[in-house]
């Protein structure tokens, strides 16, 4: 069975930092894509960033962008988020998601793990 | 970027109806690559349908994708009480990935 649980979030001031984990288990890992989504209610679903399952190829929405870094650790089944220079607009739930090889969505999603971004 | 716009924002049936839902894009999805979720309060959002008309794993046959280019449709047969939740379409052929606002399905 396909799992993955996030972890890492909580409340932290603007300009801080936090970084977001997200463990996978029932499939091989290093085998596929994954990607970071993120649903606040201003806002709505909204990608955040998306690498490959080589970890080479990452892209990032303009609104993360030199803030956020996505990293991968295919020996531990672990993905990251990185997140710097936390702003309120980033206050959301975060999710992980894993990409479908053949088709590319994202068919399965952790429980997503909550940031709050507050003084 | 593609924007979508899903239509109604709400819709009030009844267990046992049909729901049709709308998702309008604001140019074409590549190879139909659209999908749709359901979300229900407190919960991730749950793939439905992917590739435009595609069931997601374990996905009741009462839930049918259908369109192509910039109009999709969601249609759930025989409402179930367990159906009333948010839906919303997503395309991932273009980056940026990109979300509808969602359609709320509410009991009657």
């Amino acid at each position: 069975e396909v799992q993955l649980l996030e972890s890492g979030g909580g409340l932290v001031q603007p300009g801080g930092s936090l970084r977001l984990s997200c463990a996978a288990s029932g499939f091989t890992f290093s085998n596929f894509a994954m990607r970071w989504f993120r649903q606040s209610p201003g806002k709505g679903l909204e990608w955040v960033s998306s690498i490959s399952d080589g970890g080479d190829v990452i892209t990032y929405s303009d609104s993360v962008k030199g803030r956020f870094t996505i990293s991968r650790d295919n020996p531990n089944n672990t993905l990251y988020l990185q997140m710097n220079s936390l702003r309120a607009d980033d206050t959301a739930v975060y999710y992980c998601t894993k990409r479908s090889d053949d088709t590319g969505y994202s068919d399965y999603w952790g429980q997503g793990t909550l940031v709050t971004v507050s003084s | 970027e593609i924007v979508l716009t899903q239509s109604p924002g709400t819709l009030s049936l009844s267990p046992g109806d049909r729901a049709t839902l709308s998702c309008r894009a604001s140019q074409s999805v590549s190879s139909s690559s659209l999908g749709w979720y359901q979300q229900k309060p407190g919960q991730a959002p749950r793939p439905l349908i992917y590739g435009a008309f595609s069931g997601a794993t374990a996905i009741a046959d009462r839930f049918v994708g259908s369109g192509s280019g910039t109009d999709f449709t969601l249609t759930i047969n025989r409402l179930e009480p367990e159906d009333f939740a948010v839906y919303y379409c997503q395309q991932y052929g273009s980056s940026p990935i990109t979300f509808g606002q969602g359609t709320r399905l509410e009991i009657k």
